[in-house]
């Protein structure tokens, strides 16, 4: 059964500061990686999607890793800002039988101070 | 639509009512997910549907949970008697068929139940 753990559970930063969550997962065998940001009260929001023959994906500040071999994904967020304040979830879609299913962590919660 | 639209947004309810949630997913997307994210806890995989085929009902957690999706687009989450622990955020996520496999996720419905 694949689990996905995020560390830390919980980060705050000073605004300006660069910083990087981590996701990590049991099961290698993954169709793909995908990093959710979920402001409180509300759903997700897909931030970057990559694929598991990738190694990596940007989007303006962000960069988001995957080394599948060893279980490991990163997010790195750049020149934070108070509004990146949120929490940042992780989920993988395994490539076996149920291969449409994401197992998601439980998510670093992000708070950036100005 | 623009996104998943999802309804109601907040309900509050009595122990042992039956409460309808609804899902509204994007137009052209063919699987329709739903999750359940109680308070402190990752989320959890309810139900899954994709087009024609059978809904994969693995993570319903009792038989008081059903969902249907009636013209490959609306679904319906039904909860029957109503307990405490069925408290939570109920998500709804679509996705295209295509081979990315990108969720896009509503906003939720907050359930409570007194």
């Amino acid at each position: 059964k694949q689990e996905v753990t995020q560390i830390p559970a919980a980060l705050s930063v000073p605004e300006g500061e660069n910083l990087v969550l981590n996701c990590s997962f049991t099961d290698s065998a993954i169709y793909n990686l995908q990093w959710f940001r979920q402001d409180p009260g509300k759903g997700l929001t897909s931030l970057l999607l990559i694929q598991s023959s990738q190694r990596e994906q940007t989007s303006g500040r962000l960069n988001a890793s995957l080394d599948k071999s060893s279980g490991r994904s990163t997010l790195y967020i750049a020149a934070s800002q108070p509004g990146d304040s949120a929490t940042y979830l992780c989920a993988v879609k395994g490539s076996g039988g149920s291969n449409y299913k994401l197992t998601f962590g439980k998510g670093t919660l992000l708070t950036v101070n100005p | 639509g623009a996104g998943v639209s999802q309804s109601p947004s907040n309900k509050v309810t009595e122990k042992g009512k039956d409460v309808e949630l609804r899902c509204d997913p994007i137009s052209g997307h063919t699987a329709l997910y739903w999750y359940r994210q109680s308070l402190g806890q990752g989320l959890e995989f309810l139900i899954y549907f994709q087009g024609n085929s059978a809904p994969d009902k693995s993570g319903l957690p009792s038989d008081r949970f059903s969902a249907e999706r009636t013209g490959g687009s609306v679904s319906t989450l039904t909860i029957q008697r109503t307990q405490q622990e069925d408290s939570a955020v109920y998500l709804c996520a679509s996705r295209s068929d295509r081979a990315t496999g990108e969720l896009f996720f509503g906003e939720g419905s907050r359930l409570t139940v007194l």
